[in-house]
């Protein structure tokens, strides 16, 4: 009930081209759905989030889909950069009883090459 | 710079040593998360803190140990070291109140090589 499994393990794209990264869950007591950004050597980056009452958000090349009937979101990377080459996490968390947010569970990650 | 600083970066010590992990918070956040990060396992959470309370455990080993301060920072101390617990240990903090769009803020984390 607590995982998150994430798909694919790793993705090849060429410069321009649209990558995406699924994600599905099954604790419907999360309520906020995060994609980190790491580069190697580096800590997680905070990319985009998105909480159930929205279907989509869209930052920059960066979008989030959210299907809460199926319990999946996915990441989409719109023209796809060299510099975007790192590995992409997704991520789910809910409130604790006691107020506040509790830990994330993360996905085992997606490590994407874009290609020039 | 994320806001949350971890101390040391790099850190290299022999089996059955203790070492002592710090993290600082990003400036007004009450939570704190620690991670291992190791090349199978992905990101595991051990423990969370919350304005000096322990909040939620997960695969933290009995070997391990961890207390956030009353200035919020948080230490995690690993104890009898064992070659497996070589792994990058990440620190992260998140705002006080739910519905904030923050979310949780990652250190750039203490690599542990243990020999």
């Amino acid at each position: 009930q607590q995982q998150v499994k994430q798909s694919p393990q790793s993705l090849i794209v060429q410069k321009g081209g649209i990558s995406i990264i699924n994600c599905a869950y099954e604790n419907t007591a999360f309520d906020y759905f995060p994609w980190y950004q790491q580069f190697p050597g580096k800590g997680p980056a905070l990319l985009i989030a998105i909480r159930p009452d929205v279907s989509e958000k869209k930052e920059g090349r960066f979008t989030i889909s959210f299907n809460k009937s199926a319990k999946q979101f996915s990441l989409h990377i719109m023209d796809s950069q060299p510099g975007d080459s790192a590995t992409y996490f997704c991520a789910a968390s809910g409130a604790t009883s006691g107020g506040s947010q509790g830990n994330l569970i993360f996905g085992k990650g997606t490590k994407l090459s874009v290609k020039p | 710079d994320s806001g949350v600083t971890q101390t040391p970066k790099h850190l290299i010590t022999a089996t059955g040593q203790r070492v002592t992990l710090r993290c600082s918070p990003r400036s007004g956040d009450l939570s704190v998360y620690w991670y291992q990060q190791s090349l199978d396992q992905g990101l595991q959470f051990l423990i969370q803190y919350y304005n000096g309370e322990e909040r939620a455990k997960g695969n933290i080993l009995e070997r391990f140990s961890a207390q956030q301060f009353p200035d919020l920072h948080s230490e995690l101390n690993l104890s009898s070291l064992e070659l497996g617990d070589s792994a990058l240990y990440f620190c992260a903090s998140s705002a006080p109140s739910l519905g904030t769009d923050y979310g949780y803020t990652f250190g750039s984390g203490t690599r542990l090589t243990v020999v």
